[in-house]
């Protein structure tokens, strides 16, 4: 398996521009999760999703982010409309409850800069 | 919720040395704690964990150890290489329900040669 994959690895957009950050997780895991990485407050739980399902978003900062899990293999993550606050690093993690196995497996995360 | 504290925030320490990074949590229904290496412009990848049924986890140069009663944990790491400077994380989660993991602030170690 390729891993964790995140796309785009860079985005810089203006301020009010809408962006979407993808993930796709490891085939097979039953948990997704989105994470926010500054330098202030380090990683920041934002959602994070069980067999596609949204269990808990009390992390998403404000209504103006969303995210989805359409389906097992893919999530997106909006910003509408982005602030220059929100500039970080965007991190998507998986992980399967398998036993006692739950270790998370990050993507190469998304470097987010709004102008 | 969790809360997770990790302190201190930034450690230098001379090649060969020991380096200590220690954590609380404030959920007693914690009872998974992983440990997170992040080098720098890298994902962060778990190094190391304990489960509260266990008081003490050694792997190599790296050891976990977990104290319920006071809400715990600390990392030590013996014999530090220059390859071990990067951001530490702390975590805790319960592993009886759904799976959320909270993480400390970080770390900063670095490794003077």
């Amino acid at each position: 398996d390729a891993g964790v994959i995140q796309s785009p690895r860079h985005e810089v957009t203006e301020m009010g521009q809408e962006v979407t950050l993808r993930c796709k997780p490891i085939s097979g895991h039953d948990y997704l999760f989105w994470y926010r990485q500054t330098m202030m407050r380090g990683l920041e739980l934002l959602i994070y999703f069980n067999n596609n399902v949204p269990i808990d978003d009390s992390g998403m900062p404000e209504d103006r982010f969303s995210a989805k899990m359409p389906n097992a293999s893919f999530s997106t993550l909006k910003i509408q409309p982005s602030e220059p606050r929100d500039s970080a690093v965007y991190f998507c993690a998986s992980s399967l409850r398998v036993g006692a196995d739950e270790k998370l497996f990050f993507g190469s995360g998304t470097q987010l800069s709004v102008l | 919720g969790e809360n997770v504290e990790q302190h201190p925030s930034t450690l230098s320490v001379q090649e060969g040395d020991s380096a200590v990074i220690k954590c609380t949590y404030s959920d007693s229904a914690s009872n998974y704690f992983p440990w997170y290496k992040q080098e720098l412009g890298k994902r962060p990848q778990l190094i190391i964990d304990i489960r509260s049924n266990v008081g003490e986890k050694k792997d190599q140069r790296i050891a976990v150890t977990l104290n319920k009663t006071a809400k715990h944990f600390s990392l030590h790491i013996t014999e530090t290489q220059p390859e071990d400077s990067a951001v530490y994380f702390c975590a805790a989660s319960f592993s009886g329900g759904y799976q959320k993991v909270t993480f400390g602030t970080g770390t900063k170690l670095q490794v003077i040669p």
